[in-house]
């Protein structure tokens, strides 16, 4: 299982709402990563998570808070999004271990209205 | 890690080889190069790395100059499906978490 699985694909939000996105592997990566793309732009680091503990936090508003409960799963909580904030999504996993690539996730494309 | 440059965009026929360059004239002695793909609303696709020799798998080859200055990635027949932006990085093979820093890629056109 060489996956990283992104739900859900397409997140609708409303400013003052509160929502999650998930991202889960079962490679047992422990680096684990959340990127933010734009259209036409790279994806931007936002957090890394090492051993299930943020190691990077990419100077990221606080109205997105990462969580990343155990070595396989990696959550992203949206709280009080601005349209702006609208945007692809995108997790990553690695082997922290050697010197491998990161597998990425489809990633949410996240629409806040 | 290290900057890279790559040219915003390139074509290629299909069926012919494409070769995508990539500066990276800070590149640290510890640091790989790292190839990535995004093919349009997808999450991107790991290519290959390497460090300092050529390296070869069944979807590229990367050549890296001996100063380690700049790097070409080939697609020795390129097809329709090769359609993407594709990203070069460079990084620190160290065993931690580390930091993958997205340049802003070439987007590669494949024409029939």
């Amino acid at each position: 299982d060489t996956e990283v699985t992104q739900t859900p694909k397409h997140l609708v939000m409303g400013m003052t709402n509160k929502k999650s996105l998930k991202c889960e592997q079962h490679m047992g990566h422990r680096a684990m990563y959340w990127y933010k793309q734009k259209a036409k732009k790279p994806p931007e680091l936002m957090f890394v998570y090492s051993y299930e503990k943020l190691s990077i936090n990419e100077s990221v508003p606080s109205r997105f808070s990462p969580e990343c409960p155990n070595s396989s799963l990696l959550n992203l909580h949206l709280h009080a999004l601005q349209p702006e904030d609208s945007a692809l999504y995108l997790c990553a996993s690695r082997n922290r271990a050697l010197n491998t690539e990161a597998f990425f996730g489809q990633g949410t494309r996240l629409t806040v209205v | 890690d290290a900057k890279t440059t790559q040219p915003p965009s390139m074509d290629c026929a299909e069926g012919r080889a494409a070769n995508l360059p990539c500066n990276h004239s800070t590149i640290s002695g510890n640091e790989y190069v790292y190839w990535y793909r995004q093919i349009h609303s997808q999450g991107p696709q790991y290519i290959i790395h390497g460090l300092k020799n050529n390296e070869t798998n069944e979807m590229a080859s990367l050549i890296i100059t001996e100063d380690r200055k700049s790097s070409t990635l080939i697609l020795p027949h390129a097809t329709l499906r090769d359609t993407a932006v594709y990203y070069c990085i460079v990084r620190v093979a160290l065993t931690n978490a580390g930091k993958s820093t997205f340049g802003d890629g070439t987007t590669l056109t494949v024409k029939p």
